[in-house]
């Protein structure tokens, strides 16, 4: 069974590129599936960031498409995320998920970044 | 770009009671691409309804999903404790790809 862990700075500076990561185990990186990642500022809802399948190509929440990097490197079976020029608003916990269909079955425990100076 | 609307914002019942959850569609969706999400504090959300109305494996059958035109139901038939958290619905939209959540609805004991 695929577990997911996402891992990263908990603290990144206003203007500057949260950067995650997102391990992979339990599961072949190269199966046809997509992996999204998810956001949720604290004590709101849940937003989908972007999303990339096994042969690289990504999607983007359009209100995010400007700043938002999702890659993915099968070797080391690891999914990243940067967004660029953060502000406070970025503030959120920060989900990696898998997914083959429609709907997120299988996502990590979340790993929090908070932007401040 | 759809949105989607859930109603109540909060709702108290208690233990054994009927719960009804409502997910407005701001346009058509099609019922395969609406999926039901259950969170509880410090949790990451859980995958509960796929497909408008078949539930993920391990998901008890006091949880059932329905479709009206662009009003979507997650109905809980005799609520049980750990049951109480915040519910969320989602939609997939395709060209371009993207996903796009309800607001969620707390679903608190009275």
């Amino acid at each position: 069974q695929v577990q997911l862990q996402e891992s990263g700075p908990g603290l990144v500076k206003p203007s500057g590129t949260l950067s995650l990561t997102c391990a992979v185990s339990g599961d072949s990186i190269s199966s046809i599936t997509w992996w999204s990642w998810v956001r949720q500022p604290p004590e709101k809802g849940l937003e989908w960031i972007g999303q990339i399948d096994d042969s690289g190509s990504t999607s983007y929440n359009s209100s995010l498409q400007s700043r938002v990097t999702i890659s993915i490197d099968k070797s080391k079976k690891q999914l990243s995320l940067k967004l660029a020029s953060v502000t406070a608003a970025d503030t959120a916990v920060y989900y990696c998920t898998r997914h083959s269909g429609f709907s997120f079955p299988t996502w990590g425990p979340g790993t929090l970044v908070t932007v401040s100076s | 770009e759809i949105v989607l609307t859930q109603s109540p914002g909060t709702l108290s019942l208690s233990p054994g009671e009927r719960a009804t959850l409502s997910c407005r569609a701001s346009q058509s969706v099609r019922s395969d691409y609406l999926t039901w999400y259950q969170q509880k504090p410090g949790q990451a959300p859980r995958l509960l309804i796929y497909a408008a109305s078949i539930r993920a494996t391990g998901v008890p059958d006091r949880f059932s999903g329905s479709v009206s035109g662009t009003d979507f139901t997650l109905t809980i038939s005799g609520l049980e404790p750990e049951d109480f958290a915040v519910y969320y619905c989602q939609q997939f939209a395709a060209s371009p790809s993207r996903y796009t959540f309800g607001q969620g609805t707390k679903l608190e004991i009275k």
